[in-house]
């Protein structure tokens, strides 16, 4: 089955303590992005990649990082989590969102986390 | 800045209605528009996708439409069920300034048995 699988789907943590949250797709797809969503801001877009080891940022990248070392996982790391990054965040992954016909966004499921 | 705008907010019809849902965006340099649906707790689902050269796009009772001299995009849904409640969402992708995907805050509907 196609999909894309984020972990862990739930994380309450407190600040300043470096946590990584994990996204795997099995679609062989080249683009991979992360948002967050608040309520009344909507999904904002932290980071996308276009490929293995190409990475860039999205609107709202300032306090995260990831990684793109294969082509199947896009790992979201919070360095030093604070309370304004408490939301929540989806992984979505594409073939190539500029290729015509072959753009359909896969998303995970989502994950809460709280900083405390 | 490409800025996208959902209107309504929030939306209640009556079971079997016909209803238009709309998307504007401030630039019509996009790659393409897509219209998502969101249910609480759960992650997107695609639902159309329309390119850049596209007039519009069907599936079932769904019809998604883009003008982008205007910077307009509607989703069209036939015949409302209550499975049909849900938040819709729609994003672009400029052609600008990397590759970026830009949502809407949303529409949110429910459809009254």
């Amino acid at each position: 089955e196609a999909q894309v699988t984020q972990n862990p789907r739930y994380l309450i943590t407190v600040t300043g303590k470096k946590l990584t949250v994990t996204c795997s797709q099995n679609m062989n797809h080249e683009y991979m992005s992360w948002y967050r969503q608040d309520p009344g801001l909507g999904l904002r877009q932290i980071y996308y990649s276009m490929n293995v080891e190409v990475t860039d940022k999205g609107d709202v990248p300032e306090g995260y990082k990831v990684s793109r070392k294969e082509k199947r996982n896009f790992p979201l790391i919070l360095e030093s989590p604070s309370p304004n990054q408490t939301s929540l965040y989806f992984c979505a992954s594409s073939l190539d969102p500029f290729e015509q016909g072959e753009t359909e966004a896969f998303f995970g499921q989502g994950t809460r986390l709280t900083v405390v | 800045k490409q800025e996208v705008t959902q209107i309504p907010a929030a939306l209640s019809v009556p079971e079997g209605e016909n209803l238009v849902l709309n998307c504007s965006f401030t630039d019509s340099a996009i790659y393409n528009l897509q219209w998502f649906r969101q249910d609480p707790g759960k992650g997107l689902t695609s639902l159309l996708l329309i390119q850049s050269s596209q007039r519009e796009q069907t599936s079932g009772r769904l019809n998604a439409s883009l003008d982008k001299s205007s910077g307009r995009s509607t989703l069209y849904i036939a015949a409302s069920q209550p499975g049909d409640s849900a938040t819709y969402l729609c994003a672009v992708t400029p052609n600008t300034g990397g590759f970026k995907t830009i949502f809407g805050a949303g529409t949110r509907l429910f459809v009254k048995a």
